[in-house]
C-alpha cells in the first residue's frame, strides 16, 4: 500500500509480558516517528529516527521502552514488562526527510490493552 | 518548550453551519503549524499546514486556517459542515528541526442533523 502500515492493529496482553509493535513507513521516507495516544496524556512523542543518525529517544517514558529501525525502513517498538499504564494507541508516522517542512503521515495505530 | 492549546474540548454544530476550531501555540521562532483530523479507529489525516508566506492556508475537505502571529493562533474554519466532518481535530506545532510534533489536546466535533 501507499500509506504507513502498522501491525498488529490490536494487541491484548497480560501485565508483565513483552510486546513488539511494527511500523512499515511509506517507501522512500527517511524519517520515522512513534507517538502514543492515551486518554490521560493525549498525543505524546516517543522517538524519532532520521536516516542513519542516532535516534532522538527523548520522549520514551521509561527504560522499558525501546525502538529500532532496521535498514532505514521498518521499525519495531518494544515494551518490556508491560504495565497497565502502557495501555494506549501507538501511532507511527513517516515523512520524506524530517526537515520540518515535509508533513508527517500517520498509520492507523496499534491499540494496546494490558490486562 | 513548544506547546499547543485547544481551548474547546467538544463542539456541537448543526449540519450546514460554519465551524471554527481554536488553536493557540507557544514557540520561540516561526513555527510550522498543522491541523490533523482523526476519525474513530483511524490514524491522523493531515488537513493543512502552514510554513511561511500567505497566512491563510487552504486544505482538504473545504477547510482553511489562518495564522495570526500577533495572537499566536492558528484557527481552523469551514464555512458549511457535513455530517462526515464529525471527528476529533488536532492542532500541532513542529520546530524547524523537524524532529517531533507537539499536539494540542484535541477538539471533538459533533454534527447535528
Amino acid at each position: 500500500g501507499a500509506g504507513v502500515s502498522q501491525s498488529p492493529s490490536n494487541k491484548v496482553t497480560e501485565k508483565g509480558k513483552d510486546v513488539e509493535l511494527r511500523c512499515d513507513p511509506i517507501s522512500g521516507h527517511t524519517a520515522l516517528y512513534w507517538y502514543r495516544q492515551s486518554l490521560g496524556q493525549g498525543l505524546e512523542f516517543l522517538i524519532y529516527f532520521q536516516g542513519n543518525s542516532a535516534p532522538d529517544k527523548s520522549g520514551l517514558p521509561s527504560d522499558r521502552f525501546s525502538a529500532e529501525r532496521t535498514g532505514g525502513s521498518v521499525s519495531t517498538l518494544t515494551i518490556q514488562r508491560t504495565q497497565q499504564e502502557d495501555s494506549a494507541v501507538y501511532l507511527c508516522a513517516s515523512s520524506l526527510d524530517g526537515g520540518g517542512i515535509q508533513p508527517q503521515h500517520f498509520g492507523d495505530g496499534t491499540r494496546l490493552s494490558i490486562l | 518548550a513548544q506547546s499547543v492549546t485547544q481551548p474547546d474540548i467538544h463542539i456541537t454544530v448543526s449540519e450546514g453551519a460554519s465551524l471554527e476550531l481554536r488553536c493557540n501555540y507557544s514557540y520561540g521562532a516561526t513555527p510550522y503549524l498543522f491541523w490533523y483530523v482523526q476519525s474513530p479507529g483511524q490514524g491522523l489525516q493531515l488537513l493543512l499546514k502552514y510554513f511561511s508566506g500567505d497566512t491563510l492556508v487552504q486544505g482538504i475537505k473545504g477547510f482553511e486556517a489562518e495564522f495570526k502571529r500577533s495572537q499566536s493562533s492558528f484557527n481552523l474554519r469551514k464555512p458549511s459542515v457535513h455530517w462526515s466532518d464529525a471527528a476529533e481535530y488536532f492542532c500541532a506545532v513542529e520546530g524547524a528541526a523537524g524532529n517531533k510534533l507537539t499536539f494540542g489536546g484535541g477538539t471533538r466535533v459533533l454534527v447535528k442533523p
